[in-house]
């Protein structure tokens, strides 16, 4: 069955750097586009970035462009999300999402907490 | 990109309707056939629970149903049971420059 399993999370000084990987089994993981969604702690969902099942296009939210990079490495089945120039407010559980117009399959996630 | 707006809360007896609303605009909700809708329970990961407006996907209960009429989206579910308890999510696909936006979320509670 479909498994995606997050990695990375941890504690992280403002300004600081981390990189999240999401391992994919259970799937042709070059067939399908992936997601990065965040969940602040008590709060709701938000959607982070998209990658094409080839890497071709990357979409970003605006509320971590040019901050964050997602990427692929099909040979690998690997999804990851480079976090750069980290705010406080960028703390919560990381979930990768196998879909494009919708979220099929999700991870249990990663936290990622931003703190000094 | 601002959240879609669903309702913080809504409750209903065991064996009871209810249903979740989700406002956007005709970029997002009114513009596309791709409305999502999502079930969490405390500490897990969401779940997908309808797809593009109204299809289910396979072992998702028929109790579950999703509609839409302009800019609201809608989900209903029927004949409540305890494990229906949950907080719910709707998204909708906002085209290449915005991509995705969630609604704010509505905690289902089961009286």
């Amino acid at each position: 069955q479909v498994q995606l399993v997050e990695s990375g999370g941890g504690v992280v000084q403002p300004g600081g750097s981390l990189r999240l990987s999401c391992a994919a089994s259970g799937f042709t993981f070059s067939d399908y586009g992936i997601h990065w969604v965040r969940q602040a702690p008590g709060k709701g969902l938000e959607w982070v970035a998209f990658i094409r099942y080839d890497g071709s296009n990357k979409y970003h939210a605006d509320s971590v462009k040019g901050r964050f990079t997602i990427s692929r490495d099909n040979s690998k089945k690997m999804l990851y999300l480079q976090m750069s120039s980290l705010r406080a407010e960028d703390t919560a559980m990381y979930y990768c999402a196998k879909g494009y117009y919708d979220f099929w399959s999700w991870g249990q996630g990663t936290l990622v907490s931003v703190s000094s | 990109q601002s959240a879609l707006t669903q309702p913080p809360s809504v409750s209903g007896s065991p064996g009871q309707s209810v249903t979740v609303s989700c406002t956007g605009t005709s970029s997002d909700v009114g513009g596309y056939n791709y409305v999502s809708w999502y079930q969490q329970h405390p500490g897990k990961a969401p779940k997908l629970l309808i797809y593009e407006v109204s299809k289910r996907p396979s072992g998702v209960p028929d109790r579950f149903s999703g509609s839409k009429s302009g800019n609201t989206a809608s989900l209903t579910v029927s004949g409540l049971q305890a494990e229906d308890e949950a907080d719910y999510y709707c998204n909708s696909y906002a085209g290449s420059n915005n991509f995705h936006v969630f609604g704010t979320g509505t905690k289902v509670t089961v009286l």
